[in-house]
């Protein structure tokens, strides 16, 4: 069965800093991964996705996120933070095989930026 | 209105009470779903519909039921629920397709839900 593990519920960093949130999954057939995003009292954001073609995903906001299937990682990261990247990110692996089109979330990882 | 819609963005009820989330898709999709968002808990996928089809029942208990009545609309019918089923309640949407291919899947603001 496919699971999606991110390491790290809370990370904080400086604005201007890089920031690398990590995400590793789990999956007996190729996977498409995708990361989320969600702001205080909102719904989930689609970040940017993986499908099998590019192993290097470009987002929206300057997030970007690649695909390593010898380390099964896709990690999301940024080059430079600001303060309106604070928010909660979710990883999600989906459940190809399965009898319906569901994803597989991660616990979350609640990213702080300081100024 | 684009996205997905969700209504009542707030909601307190009694054990006792009947109440209804909406949910409605203005991206002309064929999957919906609902998931339940605790704190501090992973989300959790409750309901799947694909073309109006219920698809996926994630062991959901019966206090909460779900209608899908076109694609376009999802419902979530709650009665005599638990002080735990306070939560955050999702809707999302996708392309739907059969034989299932995956597609990502757009969120809803959701529904704050308290149990009194």
């Amino acid at each position: 069965a496919q699971s999606v593990t991110q390491l790290g519920s809370h990370v904080s960093v400086s604005e201007g800093a890089l920031v690398l949130l990590r995400c590793n999954y789990s999956s007996s057939v190729p996977p498409y991964l995708f990361w989320y995003v969600q702001y205080p009292n909102q719904g989930l954001q689609l970040l940017l996705k993986y499908t099998s073609a590019a192993t290097l995903v470009k987002g929206i906001n300057g997030f970007e996120a690649e695909f390593k299937k010898s380390e099964t990682s896709f990690h999301l990261t940024k080059p430079s933070a600001h303060m309106s990247d604070a928010a909660e990110y979710f990883c999600a692996v989906s459940d190809n095989g399965g009898a319906t089109n569901k994803l597989i979330f991660g616990t979350g990882t609640l990213l702080a930026v300081q100024p | 209105e684009t996205g997905v819609t969700q209504t009542p963005r707030h909601l307190v009820m009694g054990m006792t009470n009947k109440k209804s989330l909406k949910c409605e898709q203005h991206l002309g999709h064929n999957a919906m779903y609902w998931y339940k968002q605790s704190a501090k808990k992973p989300l959790e996928l409750m309901f799947v519909y694909n073309f109006k089809e219920q698809t996926e029942n994630n062991s959901v208990p019966s206090r909460f039921s779900p209608e899908c009545p076109n694609s376009s609309h999802l419902f979530l019918h709650l009665h005599t629920l638990q002080p735990e089923d306070s939560a955050l309640y999702l809707c999302a949407s996708s392309q739907g397709s059969w034989p299932v291919i995956v597609y990502e899947q757009y969120f809803g603001p959701g529904t704050r839900l308290t149990v009194t």
